[in-house]
């Protein structure tokens, strides 16, 4: 099985422009959930995505927005970009079922994204 | 707020030693609580699953432990190899059914 799939793999943008990235979950996962990594704030949750629907949200700013699409492939959106925005953005999929196996959480490689 | 600390940022060790590192977390009472090992430039990779009615769990190398009282968890890497050497992240879902990370910590075994 192939596994979690994030586009572009790196990215340099500058203030107030909009950045979007992309994520193609492992075949058959339903839940696709988005991350934010940095040195001082370390790996902290964005949102939740399952079936199209955002089911959890983190403490972000509406700046910070994503979606899902019906073949379960997500994209994150960040406008009006500021430099603390500066991160590894990962994303993670799972099967979303009901369980204590559903919250495992299979990671891509995350796409760095640097603000100048 | 829910918090989860890991002892310490970096640990080294001697090849063939056993590497312990800790997690702690407050303000919450996980149903279960998880491990996942990070390598640089790429994501978190799933280790164990301990859940809060079980007290240790192993994997080959791997020791976990569970202790809800204290609420803390327990990594062991026995018999430890350079290939072990990674960041190594606790994980607990708290409110609003959302993932809290612990910061890691980066764990170096000296050949």
């Amino acid at each position: 099985k192939a596994g979690v799939t994030q586009t572009p793999r790196y990215l340099i943008k500058t203030r107030g422009q909009q950045v979007t990235l992309s994520c193609s979950p492992i075949s058959g996962h339903r839940s696709v959930s988005w991350y934010q990594q940095t040195p001082g704030q370390g790996l902290q949750f964005l949102f939740e995505y399952f079936s199209e629907t955002q089911r959890n949200k983190g403490n972000f700013p509406g700046r910070f927005s994503g979606r899902q699409f019906s073949n379960s492939r997500s994209e994150m959106n960040v406008s009006t970009l500021e430099l603390g925005d500066s991160a590894l953005y990962l994303c993670a999929s799972s099967p979303g079922l009901a369980g204590t196996l559903r919250d495992i959480q299979y990671f891509g490689a995350g796409t760095r994204l640097s603000v100048l | 707020s829910q918090k989860i600390e890991q002892n310490s940022e970096a640990l080294n060790i001697q090849e063939g030693k056993t590497a312990t590192l800790t997690c702690n977390y407050t303000n919450y009472s996980p149903a279960y609580l998880q491990w996942y090992r990070q390598d640089p430039g790429r994501g978190p990779v799933f280790l164990l699953l301990i859940r809060e009615n079980e007290k240790e769990k192993r994997k080959e190398r791997l020791k976990v432990t569970f202790d809800t009282t204290l609420k803390q968890s327990l990594f062991h890497i026995t018999a430890s190899q350079p290939a072990d050497s990674a960041t190594y992240l606790c994980a607990i879902m708290g409110t609003g059914n959302q993932f809290y990370f612990g910061t890691g910590t980066s764990l170096t075994v000296i050949p």
